[in-house]
Parts: C-alpha cells; structure tokens; sequence
C-alpha cells in the first residue's frame, strides 16, 4: 500500500478564486489520478496526472479549469481556478503502487466549499 | 462517466447482522475493486478481485463476481458499529481509470 496525503484538508473559498491542492505519497508510483465528489454522489475521474508530461484530462473537465502538475514520482497538485460554488466538493488524489497488481489507494480528501 | 450501479442504496441492519450490497457494471472489466468511506472523508481500500477470480476473502469480507452477469456482490459478516459508511465498488476497465458506482449507505444499528 501507499500513505498519501494531501493539503490542505479543508478550505473555504470565495467565488473567483483558485485554490491549489497538493496530493504527496510516501514512495514513488506509477500513475497518479486526481476525482472529484460532488455532495451525496459517487466518486468521477478528473484527470489522470502523468510525470514530466501533461495530463490526461476526462470529458467535461478541462486543463483551463482544473491544471495539474506532477514534477516528480511522489508529489501532484491539483489547481481549481476561477471556482464558483458549484465547484463545492470533496477532491481526491490517487495512486496506483508499483507491484501492486491495479490496487489503487486514496488520499484523505480535501473538502472545498466556495462561498 | 459511471459504470457501476449500485444496490441497495442504503441498508440499515443491527449489530451481528450480516450485510448484503451488490454491484452491476456495463463493459468488460479487468479487476473490479471495492471501497469504504467514512463520513466524507477518503477512501480505503477493501478487496481487489481480477476478472479471472470468482470469490475472495479478506477477514469478515467476501466479494464474488460473475463476469457473465457482469455483477459483484460484498458480504460482510457479523457487522460492527464501525461498519456504518458509504461503500462503493469501482471497476478498472484496463486503463487504470476507476468508474464508480453510486454507492451503499450501510447503518450498522447498536
């Protein structure tokens, strides 16, 4: 398995801002994703976040929105820019360990609400 | 988009019961892989089963599947207070992306 962690934990955040979400796990991994859950639903696929390229974004989410960066093995942030309320939801990162046949582990969330 | 669906949508049961929850996919999968969430807070990860397996086991946790119905199903035995959460499965369709389904609400009932 992984430790992941991610900050910050919460934040509360006025429309038009951007808050940037750091996701950090404690040994070096494959693949790194970035979901999002949206109150009282399930968990959808943002983008998945690739090392020394850009990432691989799902439809209906674009790069303008949510820009990813991953400099290294261990370490990713997610960016939501320009967020209106809508953008309220619980961000989570996830990895995919090296010999770990497909188990994919999750980071604690980080829970936003925009104001 | 989500593959998974879900059912029941929550289940209340008393402490010791068992707990039933099962989920039904659309395409080919190469492993389908179930979660606990607690409150909002982050997933953990439960049981991994591979398309090629039929059953599997980890402690008071029993996962099937059947490929040719595409449908799995967790059972957890002699549930605890500390079962009480949001279960999901998510499947993995060969590209590392998960696609989760909606979710069981499970209340376990002191």
């Amino acid at each position: 398995s992984a430790v992941i962690s991610q900050k910050p934990s919460r934040d509360i955040c006025q429309r038009g801002t951007s808050l940037t979400i750091q996701c950090q796990v404690d040994s070096q991994v494959t693949m790194m994703f970035w979901y999002r859950q949206q109150p009282g639903q399930s968990l959808t696929l943002i983008a998945t976040a690739n090392q020394g390229s850009e990432a691989t974004y799902e439809s209906g989410f674009v790069i303008d929105k949510f820009p990813i960066s991953r400099p290294n093995l261990t370490f990713s942030t997610l960016t939501v820019s320009n967020m209106s309320p809508e953008d309220s939801s619980i961000y989570l990162c996830s990895v995919e360990v090296w010999g770990s046949s497909y188990e994919q582990y999750f980071g604690p969330g980080t829970r936003l609400t925009v104001t | 988009s989500q593959q998974g669906e879900e059912d029941p949508q929550a289940l209340s049961i008393q402490e010791g019961e068992n707990a039933t929850m099962n989920c039904s996919y659309k395409t080919s999968i190469n492993n389908l892989q179930w979660y606990r969430q607690n409150s909002g807070r982050g997933l953990v990860h439960l049981i991994l089963i591979r398309s090629n397996e039929r059953e599997k086991h980890s402690g008071r946790l029993r996962v099937t599947l059947d490929t040719s119905k595409k449908s799995s199903s967790l059972l957890i035995t002699a549930s605890r207070a500390a079962d009480t959460a949001s279960y999901f499965c998510a499947t993995d369709a060969n590209d590392y992306k998960l696609s989760f389904g909606a979710g069981t609400t499970v209340t376990v009932r002191a």
